[in-house]
């Protein structure tokens, strides 16, 4: 059973574009929801996080949208980068446990 | 460099071998997790530590893995009688309170 479902599973944009990540859950246990980016070969880094009772967050070019009644996230990336090219996984917590989404590669094109 | 630290990166070893791995969190915080991670999948929670106790441990942590936390500091991950199904990149966070977690650079593990 999958708990945390995460599309799309790739995205290609132009540099200037602005990705959207979605992510969905069904457990309303959960109570705190990362973004980490990772690079290959490399661990997962925390980007941004939000809690169920905020409908968005910003920090620099990050945003996260938040659908409590939807039990829906997500992750938007203004003026995105070639550096920006990474995987992107969706968490969220329960307790001191975090269930991953299944990540979406992105890669942003010159 | 103040962040997460994992020893070794990589490991390669024969099935039937046993591995040990080593996870120096960052160094105020208390709480320490084990995740596991298969190429084209999210990180998979294993285990965790908060100070010296092993507070919870997956149903994917088999008889085969143990894990400590000696002194609440440093941890280590070992697997037993290793299988080609254990090949997968053993990450290791930590978080000071009970929401951020921060990941090392992970150890890659390759059973031949």
């Amino acid at each position: 059973q999958q708990q945390v479902k995460q599309s799309p599973q790739s995205l290609i944009v132009q540099k200037g574009g602005i990705p959207i990540i979605n992510c969905a859950y069904e457990n309303t246990a959960f109570d705190y929801f990362p973004w980490y980016q990772q690079f290959p070969g490399k661990g997962p880094a925390l980007l941004i996080a939000i809690r169920p009772d905020v409908s968005e967050k910003k920090e620099g070019r990050f945003t996260i949208s938040f659908n409590k009644s939807a039990k829906q996230f997500s992750l938007h990336i203004m003026d995105s980068q070639p550096g920006d090219s990474a995987t992107y996984f969706c968490a969220a917590n329960e307790y001191y446990k975090l269930t991953f989404g299944k990540g979406t590669l992105l890669t942003v094109n010159p | 460099d103040t962040g997460v630290s994992q020893n070794p990166r990589h490991k390669i070893t024969k099935r039937g071998q046993n591995v040990t791995f080593r996870c120096d969190p960052i160094s105020e915080h208390n709480r320490l997790y084990w995740y596991r991670q298969t190429l084209g999948q999210g990180p998979e929670f294993l285990t965790y530590f908060q100070n010296e106790a092993q507070l919870e441990k997956s149903r994917l942590l088999s008889d085969r893995f143990s894990a400590e936390r000696p002194k609440g500091s440093f941890s280590t991950l070992e697997i037993q009688r290793t299988e080609q199904g254990d090949s997968a990149m053993y990450l290791c966070a930590s978080s000071l309170a009970a929401y951020e977690q921060y990941f090392g650079p992970g150890t890659r593990l390759t059973v031949t």
